[in-house]
């Protein structure tokens, strides 16, 4: 089955860079079945896209972040990371990693989600 | 980019009542595309139902999802306490997607 996990500092510094990574088990990130997401939560708050990438390394980021993310898959370690620079209080969120089916176009995979703060 | 509009905000009901909930799409979408997610406080989302109207692996039967041009529809026959939740819908259409600002369903 399937299962992902999200890892990374609990907390950041203002102008300085988040960096996660979500590990794939139960099965290859390189599956015809399933391409990768993040999607962030800040505290109290509905769910955002970030992007999406497929194990091919192409990427789709939302517009409104898309200068300041990069998302990558390391295919040897069965994981794929985001990066997001620059950080302010705004990117305080709970981070998800979810797998997307490509038959049901549904996020049926998650990771359990880590929460990010950044402050000084 | 497509926009997700959900109503009602919140809706109070009890156990046992039937709960519906809306979202629409600005501009359309496909309904292959949309899907239905409930969140419980302090857990992932958990997929309810993708393409409109089929129920994930696991999902109950008293949970169903219907459309109507750009209308989008989450049904709930009869609310079980376990069923008092947020519920958001998304698209993924246009990638990455976008979700709607959800639905809280409350016990009233």
């Amino acid at each position: 089955q399937l299962q992902l996990q999200e890892s990374g500092p609990g907390l950041v510094k203002p102008s300085e860079t988040l960096s996660l990574t979500c590990s794939v088990s139960g099965g290859s990130i390189r599956s015809d079945s399933y391409y990768w997401g993040w999607i962030r939560q800040p505290p109290g708050k509905g769910l955002e896209s970030i992007g999406n990438i497929y194990y091919s390394g192409s990427t789709y980021y939302t517009p409104s972040l898309k200068s300041r993310v990069t998302m990558t898959v390391d295919t040897s370690k069965n994981q794929f990371s985001l990066t997001l620079t620059s950080v302010t209080a705004a990117d305080t969120a709970a981070y998800y990693c979810a797998g997307i089916n490509y038959y049901s176009y549904g996020m049926d995979v998650w990771g359990p989600g880590t929460t990010v703060t950044v402050s000084s | 980019e497509i926009v997700l509009t959900q109503s009602p905000g919140t809706l109070s009901l009890s156990p046992g009542e039937r709960a519906t909930l809306s979202c629409r799409a600005s501009p359309s979408v496909s309904s292959n595309y949309l899907a239905w997610y409930q969140q419980k406080f302090g857990q992932a989302p958990r997929l309810l139902i993708y393409g409109a109207s089929s129920r994930a692996t696991g999902i109950p039967d008293r949970f169903s999802g219907s459309v109507s041009e750009t209308d989008f529809t989450l049904t709930i026959t009869r609310l079980e306490p376990e069923d008092f939740a947020v519920y958001y819908c998304q698209q993924c259409e246009i990638s990455p997607g976008t979700f709607g600002q959800g639905t809280r369903v409350e016990i009233k």
